[in-house]
């Protein structure tokens, strides 16, 4: 139990188009999930929050309109890289929590399989 | 500020070997401690975890040992398999909240039969 799925797993774009990338529990609902990313032989860098049903609470240096974030429900959330640039290529990975009262929430933290986004 | 070094990798080791990836860490106050595995083309899985100084954390076989005098969460193995091939990530926690986590960079363990 407790999978957390991205998709895609690989996603090749042209400078200034935008990109969606999707986050989904499986098997769980999740009420906050996570959005991070990571640069060749850099650390995962926590982006944002995201919250079901709020606006995601981004972390400093991040720019809200250009990585727009929704979680519209309990084991979905999508991260859209607008006007996407060469410097957006990177590794987004995201992880889920899962809902109060329910069995996935142990307080620990499940991951997707990373999304890797390549901007020519 | 808070942050994880770990070795770099990749870590290359024939099978039973003894694992070492040593993690060090820089904060303010008291974090919990943790090691997460990602396998290939998987996401990352909590492998073990300390939430104060001299506890141990084990999985599978892994260890872990809060140190808070040298600051350091090591991980060890006695004798690694060929499925313990993965990226490690050293990571911690701050602010009493489980998403403020801080990784570090990650090491490649590749372990050859």
């Amino acid at each position: 139990g407790a999978v957390v799925s991205q998709h895609p797993s690989r996603v090749i774009c042209k400078s200034g188009t935008s990109v969606k990338i999707e986050c989904r529990s499986l098997d769980f609902q999740a009420t906050t999930m996570f959005w991070y990313r990571q640069f060749p032989k850099q650390s995962l860098m926590l982006m944002a929050t995201s919250n079901e049903g709020s606006k995601a609470t981004y972390e400093q240096g991040v720019e809200k309109d250009k990585f727009l974030i929704n979680h519209a429900s309990l084991t979905l959330s999508t991260l859209t890289v607008t006007s996407a640039h060469p410097e957006d290529s990177s590794f987004y990975i995201c992880s889920a929590r899962g809902a109060r009262g329910t069995s996935a929430n142990t307080g620990e933290l499940f991951f997707g399989e990373g999304s890797r986004l390549t901007v020519l | 500020g808070n942050s994880v070094t770990q070795m770099e990798g990749p870590v290359t080791l024939s099978e039973e070997a003894f694992l070492t990836i040593n993690c060090t860490y820089t904060a303010t106050g008291y974090p919990s401690l943790f090691w997460y595995v990602q396998y290939p083309g998987e996401g990352l899985q909590l492998l073990l975890k300390a939430t104060k100084a001299d506890d141990k954390g084990s999985n599978k076989g892994f260890e872990a040992t809060y140190r808070k005098e040298t600051t350091s969460f090591h991980l060890e193995k006695g004798s690694v398999q060929v499925s313990d091939s993965a990226v490690y990530f050293c990571a911690l926690n701050y602010g009493g909240a489980t998403n403020k986590l801080i990784f570090g960079t990650g090491t490649l363990l590749a372990v050859q039969p």
